[in-house]
């Protein structure tokens, strides 16, 4: 079956260690994009890419980093200067065009040690 | 720049009775609009989507929503609760042109009650 795959389900993260969240997907999708979702503030979107190499900031991209060298992976590192990482991670995927809708995958909860 | 609200952060219904899910976006030029339902622990699926054409839209699980451009609105609705229903819905919107993503907004958490 096609979809998007995140690891690990569970994270943690001691105080000044760089992380790195895993997002795959064998959809074929062109676009992809992490979301940070807190309790009552619905998702935030940190980075996301349309296209193999290129990518763009979101609203909150401060402290976070990601790549795209293959179109199935979207790599997401949480850096050390993240100061408020704990939060449930969510990574998305579309096929061209933005009437697509958006194919989540089941997410990754990081905490701090 | 579009944005959502949605109104309501926890709804409350009695199994059986309608539910209502109210969404307003603004949006500078015609926009897409999406509803998406969210179980504990798991990612987004989507219920229902407008893009062009008929404003009446269904959904999966007897959900449906009605694009009324009068009034910004984008309400999420269902005949008859059912137990399955307790989840986290959201509501997002994307413009029908141009590069930006979608925006979401920040959730109706729906309780069904026995």
């Amino acid at each position: 079956d096609g979809g998007i795959t995140q690891s690990p389900k569970y994270l943690f993260r001691k105080e000044g260690q760089n992380v790195t969240l895993s997002c795959e997907q064998n959809l074929n999708h062109d676009a992809m994009y992490w979301y940070r979702q807190d309790p009552g503030q619905g998702l935030r979107l940190i980075y996301y890419s349309q296209i193999v190499n290129d990518f763009q900031k979101g609203d909150i991209a401060e402290g976070y980093s990601v790549s795209r060298e293959k179109k199935e992976s979207f790599p997401l590192t949480v850096t050390s200067a993240q100061k408020n990482p704990t939060a449930f991670y969510l990574c998305a995927s579309h096929s061209r065009g933005k009437h697509q809708p958006q194919h989540f995958g089941d997410g990754t909860r990081l905490s701090i040690l | 720049a579009q944005s959502v609200t949605q109104l309501g952060s926890h709804v409350s219904v009695s199994e059986g009775a309608l539910v209502l899910l109210r969404c307003n976006y603004s949006s500078s030029v015609p926009p897409y609009l999406f509803w998406y339902v969210q179980y504990p622990n798991q990612g987004l699926q989507l219920l229902l989507k407008y893009t062009t054409g008929a404003t009446l839209v269904k959904g999966i699980n007897g959900f449906e929503a009605e694009f009324k451009k009068s009034e910004t609105s984008f309400h999420l609705t269902k005949p008859s609760a059912h137990m399955s229903d307790a989840a986290e819905y959201f509501c997002a919107v994307t413009l029908a042109s141009g590069n930006t993503p979608l925006v979401f907004g920040k959730g109706t958490r729906l309780s069904v009650i026995a």
